[in-house]
């Protein structure tokens, strides 16, 4: 069975600083995907890679997956405030199960 | 707004009771799938509805279960509540098995007293 496994688990940063949050999965998985959550609200899907070397950018995230190493990265450029939120990375192992598995999510806190 | 509506967003029971969580999803979506989220187990997928049928169990206790109807709004009714049962639930929908990704609902926060 698909496991995740995301660390950090919390992560203070300063505004200004460049941070990478890793996210390590069991078997393979057919894509990965990372979402943000705000404190009570909903999960906003921020990326889907699918394929090994997939490279995606959004402002100051940028997201890549790695099927090899079973190795998906978020990496956060120039922290600002409004980047404070929980990051979950999940895994999806295909087959006739078509769940996403979650890894426990990082706390990032940027400090100003 | 995601498009997939669930409610009630807020709800307090006793021990002992039954409730129901309700969940519309996006337009077009044909799978529904139910998540538990707390601050122990992190989120933790249920159970997941393909076009009224069910497709995939998760760690659903048995206390629980849900159904999707022919308009492809689902249930997922909880019985016996415990203390332990104290979370969000979120439903999340997606167009196809394929599933390039889901939407979520806002959740309902259960509170059990």
């Amino acid at each position: 069975e698909l496991k995740v496994e995301q660390n950090p688990l919390f992560l203070s940063m300063q505004e200004g600083k460049n941070y990478t949050i890793y996210c390590n999965y069991s078997t393979t998985s057919d894509r990965l995907y990372w979402y943000r959550q705000d404190p009570g609200k909903s999960l906003e899907s921020l990326f889907v890679l699918l394929s090994n070397g997939a490279v995606k950018q959004e402002g100051r995230l940028m997201a890549s997956l790695d099927t090899k190493a079973r190795l998906s990265t978020l990496h956060i450029t120039a922290a600002v405030h409004d980047l404070s939120a929980t990051y979950f990375c999940a895994g999806y192992s295909g087959g006739s199960n078509y769940k996403l598995t979650f890894g426990k999510g990082t706390l990032l806190t940027v400090n100003p | 707004d995601s498009g997939v509506t669930q409610t009630p967003k807020h709800l307090i029971t006793a021990t002992g009771q039954r409730v129901t969580l309700r969940c519309s999803p996006r337009s077009g979506d044909l799978s529904v799938y139910w998540y538990q989220q707390s601050l122990d187990q992190g989120l933790q997928f249920l159970i997941q509805y393909y076009n009224g049928e069910e497709r995939a169990k998760g760690n659903i206790l048995e206390r629980f279960s849900a159904q999707q109807f022919p308009d492809l709004h689902s249930e997922l009714n909880l019985s016996s509540l415990e203390l332990g049962d104290s979370a969000l639930y979120f439903c999340a929908s997606s167009v196809t098995e394929k599933n390039y990704g889901y939407t979520f609902g806002s959740g309902t926060r259960l509170t059990v007293v």
